[in-house]
């Protein structure tokens, strides 16, 4: 079946320090990967995604690999902000399976002054 | 375009009334997910629907609940004879196509009294 597995939280760095937020997955055939960020009291926005093996999703200085080898989509930062204080998703979508997305636990992220 | 929108934001309702959240997608996305997200847990999926048909309901509980998106209109989840176990945030998302990004709205918070 479809799975994402998520590096346990909370995480809490400082401001200018480096990110990283395990992801790997288990699925049949070739998903979709997605990083999604949710500030509290609101919805879920995607951060960044990928379609296939070996692209980098990236975007406001966020990057994943989608690595298929290693079944991982770890989440990188060189250097946070207090502003990127939130909690993170790892996400799937299979379309060999439904298409539904199936998401990790989720990551919370406090970054201090 | 406006994103996917979702009222009302926060519900609150007595044990054994009727819960009914409404998901209006974004313009031209004919495929809607609903997800429950508990207080300090991930998301999890209840309801893939298309237009007038519901592909997979695999995560919703067989009794008291339901879902629809009709033709015309927004796409309805209804929780009847809500009990306190059924509050949470209900998260709607949206998207376009198979295996493409989903869109989320800004959830409607669910309160059992």
């Amino acid at each position: 079946g479809n799975s994402v597995t998520q590096m346990e939280g909370p995480v809490t760095l400082s401001e200018e320090a480096f990110l990283t937020i395990n992801c790997t997955y288990t699925a049949t055939g070739y998903p979709s990967l997605f990083w999604y960020v949710q500030y509290p009291g609101e919805g879920l926005q995607l951060l960044l995604k990928a379609t296939k093996a070996d692209d980098k999703g990236s975007n406001k200085g966020f990057e994943a690999t989608y690595r298929k080898e290693t079944t991982s989509f770890h989440l990188e930062k060189g250097s946070v902000q207090v502003s990127d204080s939130a909690v993170y998703f790892c996400a799937l979508s299979n379309p060999n399976t439904g298409n539904q997305f199936y998401f990790g636990t989720g990551t919370s992220l406090t970054v201090i002054p | 375009n406006a994103g996917v929108m979702q009222n009302p934001r926060h519900l609150v309702r007595r044990r054994g009334q009727e819960a009914r959240l409404r998901c209006s997608p974004m313009k031209g996305h004919s495929h809607v997910y609903w997800y429950r997200q508990l207080p300090e847990e991930g998301l999890k999926f209840m309801v893939y629907l298309q237009k007038e048909n519901i592909i997979d309901e695999s995560g919703m509980p067989k009794e008291r609940f339901s879902a629809e998106f009709p033709k015309e209109g927004p796409s309805i989840l209804r929780i009847q004879q809500v009990v306190r176990g059924d509050s949470a945030a209900y998260f709607c998302a949206s998207s376009p196509a198979v295996n493409t990004e989903a869109f989320f709205g800004q959830g409607t918070r669910l309160t059992v009294v």
